[in-house]
């Protein structure tokens, strides 16, 4: 079974402090997908960035940065000069191939993020 | 990307009565899901909405106190039957293609408090 863990339940930093949003994950699939997702107060879900099992490249937009190491099954997200704006809950997910079922995503626990000026 | 929309926003129900929320793809896509996202916990898939024939529930949820409806590729409707305050969350709907590792895009969701 597939599981996804985001040990930090709640962070708070000061407006420019950089911040890294630890996931880990489980799945005994060779091929798979990791998934970020921002959730702000508003309650919607807003895609972030997705990576295949194949690309261990890290990824770069803007303040936002991703680490993707499979030798310690993690996708850490890194938000530089953090801004009021970032607070909100943060979702890393893991997708599932599951045929003709189609994808299922497992999602962490979510980290809070608070982001005070 | 999918552009989607939830009706109604928010909903204050009482307890027993049902309340059905509507989805709305703007393109035409081959799967659509459903979830629940309890106070302060991560999401849940309660089924995925196939088109044309009955939706695949997730353990733990079941058709006769969340049908689920999905007459073309673009609309979905998920009810929620003879609700209790332990149904109070926030419903979203997500909609993707079927291949492995796309990407699920999410509606802004349904929050339900029942009273």
């Amino acid at each position: 079974a597939q599981k996804v863990t985001q040990a930090q339940t709640e962070i708070s930093v000061v407006e420019k402090e950089d911040v890294t949003l630890d996931c880990v994950y489980e799945t005994r699939d060779t091929t798979y997908y990791l998934f970020w997702y921002k959730q702000p107060p508003s309650g919607e879900l807003v895609f972030l960035i997705r990576r295949n099992s194949f690309d261990e490249q890290n990824e770069i937009s803007g303040r936002y940065s991703w680490n993707f190491q499979k030798s310690t099954s993690s996708f850490n997200f890194t938000i530089t000069a953090s801004q009021v704006v970032d607070s909100a809950v943060y979702f890393c997910a893991l997708s599932e191939d599951r045929r003709n079922a189609g994808n299922m995503l497992t999602f962490g626990g979510g980290t809070r993020l608070m982001v005070k000026p | 990307s999918a552009v989607i929309s939830q009706k109604p926003s928010r909903d204050i129900c009482q307890r027993g009565t049902s309340l059905t929320i509507q989805c709305q793809v703007d393109s035409q896509v081959t799967m659509m899901f459903w979830y629940r996202q309890q106070p302060g916990q991560s999401l849940t898939l309660i089924a995925t909405a196939n088109q044309g024939s009955e939706a695949t529930y997730e353990s733990g949820f079941v058709i006769d106190k969340f049908p689920i409806s999905r007459p073309n590729l673009t609309f979905s409707t998920l009810t929620v039957s003879n609700m209790s305050p332990e149904d109070s969350s926030i419903y979203l709907c997500s909609a993707g293609r079927q291949g492995a590792g796309d990407t699920q895009y999410f509606g802004p969701g349904t929050r339900l408090t029942v009273l």
